[in-house]
């Protein structure tokens, strides 16, 4: 049983491009949080789906940052237009449930040039 | 709204020296209480956890931690480090009613260095 999937593992981008950030939650697990980790900072909540739907986004920027997690296929964080300040580790985790603890990911490290 | 304060930011220590990491928690509900170590690059890996019951948590790589709801701590030991324990540490809390969706609010991170 693979673990939480996430692509890629570093991605570069110039200021103004787009990032899309994937993750592939783990076999039989419906519920996916996202996680954000500045430098030398601790983790921080952005935004908690279930198939089909965004549960809770209190922790996404209000602007060019979204979330999807469709029927089929991963979750998707997208960053529209990235600036110096996006460039951070993004972590993804997975759970059945919601109080049944999570499984995260890798991370994906987002440098933005 | 709940928050996390780790103690140090640092800790180091000699191998096979005992090591506590100290966390304390703030919130106005019941809480589940979480460590998770992160090695350079990698994802959190899940040390422990405390749900309910006894206060004191086993956990892998022969960690525990001790659930003080008098003085709002779980503080994570762990009897005698290797030098693998080099590792960042981060405590984090969780709503037990389930109002939060399970999202997890987390500490600054103590970094653990074990010295030869």
């Amino acid at each position: 049983n693979a673990g939480v999937m996430q692509n890629p593992r570093h991605l570069v981008r110039r200021r103004g491009q787009e990032a899309r950030l994937r993750c592939s939650p783990m076999k039989g697990h419906s519920h996916v949080y996202w996680y954000r980790q500045l430098p030398e900072e601790g983790l921080k909540f952005m935004v908690y789906l279930q198939k089909e739907n965004i549960i809770d986004e209190s922790g996404m920027p209000k602007e060019r940052f979204s979330a999807e997690f469709p029927k089929e296929g991963p979750s998707i964080l997208r960053i529209q237009q990235v600036v110096r300040g996006d460039s951070a580790a993004y972590f993804c985790a997975s759970s059945p449930g919601q109080l049944r603890g999570y499984t995260f990911g890798s991370g994906t490290r987002l440098t933005v040039v | 709204a709940q928050s996390v304060t780790q103690l140090d930011s640092q800790v180091p220590v000699f191998e096979e020296a005992p090591v506590e990491l100290r966390c304390n928690y703030s919130s106005s509900v019941s809480v589940y209480l979480f460590w998770y170590v992160q090695y350079p690059n990698q994802g959190l890996q899940l040390l422990l956890k405390y749900l309910s019951g006894s206060t004191l948590v086993k956990g892998i790589n022969g960690f525990e931690a001790e659930f003080n709801k008098s003085q709002t701590s779980f503080h994570l030991r762990k009897p005698s480090v290797h030098i693998s324990d080099t590792a960042e540490y981060f405590c984090a809390v969780s709503d037990a009613g389930g109002t939060s969706y399970g999202k997890l609010t987390f500490g600054q991170g103590t970094i653990l260095t074990v010295h030869p």
